[in-house]
């Protein structure tokens, strides 16, 4: 079972290039997630997708955006990246209806900006 | 003020003994807490819920107390394995968004 699966794992940028996270989950889920995680932090929201079709902001959504694809994929970009944005980055899942609060996270992505 | 705050530890346990550790939210109309565990450079995995006043499973006992505003996590007989960050998670608002505290280190030793 693969899960919610991320890519690239690991990433180099330059500051003021631009990239996509891609995520997708076979879980049928309807509510999708980004997080960034850095030390101390914890884990902080991004962007969420309740449903396909939709995305709202979340704790921390500048200097990215989103786009659900579909059901399955959730993609979050950054147009044009900063030193702050280097982090690790997790893509979730989950199905409220079945289980509040289990989240299902994929493996991260590793993001330097220099 | 983080809405969720926990001790960075690290908390070092012998094999075998008992560990316990707190976390403190701010948000008093949560309704739902989680224990996540989160192995190094790992993804966080989801260890228990907690709904009203605990919750138990085998060697985890969770513990919620409102008055006071924190939820407690106990490790019974700690082994090795059990060695991992683990993250206290509140539910943020009605929708069910989550907010995580920054986790709390426990190293088991031989």
């Amino acid at each position: 079972n693969a899960g919610v699966t991320q890519t690239p794992k690991f990433q180099v940028l330059k500051t003021g290039q631009s990239m996509t996270l891609q995520c997708a989950q076979d879980m049928n889920h309807n509510s999708m997630y980004w997080y960034r995680q850095d030390p101390g932090m914890g884990l902080r929201l991004i962007y969420y997708s309740a449903s396909e079709g939709t995305t709202d902001k979340g704790e921390v959504p500048n200097g990215y955006n989103v786009s659900r694809l579909n059901k399955r994929e959730f993609s979050l970009r950054l147009e044009s990246a900063a030193p702050s944005q280097t982090s690790v980055y997790f893509c979730a899942s989950s199905d409220r209806v079945i289980m509040a609060g289990e989240l299902f996270f994929g493996e991260g992505s590793r993001l330097t900006v220099l | 003020r983080k809405e969720v705050e926990q001790d960075p530890g690290p908390f070092n346990v012998p094999e075998g003994a008992t560990v316990a550790f707190n976390c403190t939210y701010s948000n008093s109309a949560s309704q739902s807490f989680f224990w996540y565990r989160q192995d190094c450079r790992k993804e966080p995995k989801l260890l228990m819920s907690v709904y009203s006043s605990g919750n138990e499973d085998g060697r985890f006992t969770a513990q919620l107390n409102r008055a006071s505003q924190y939820i407690s996590l106990l490790i019974r007989d700690s082994k090795l394995s059990d060695s991992a960050t683990y993250l206290c998670v509140g539910e943020a608002d009605s929708w069910g968004k989550l907010q995580f505290g920054a986790g709390t280190q426990v190293v088991v030793t031989p």
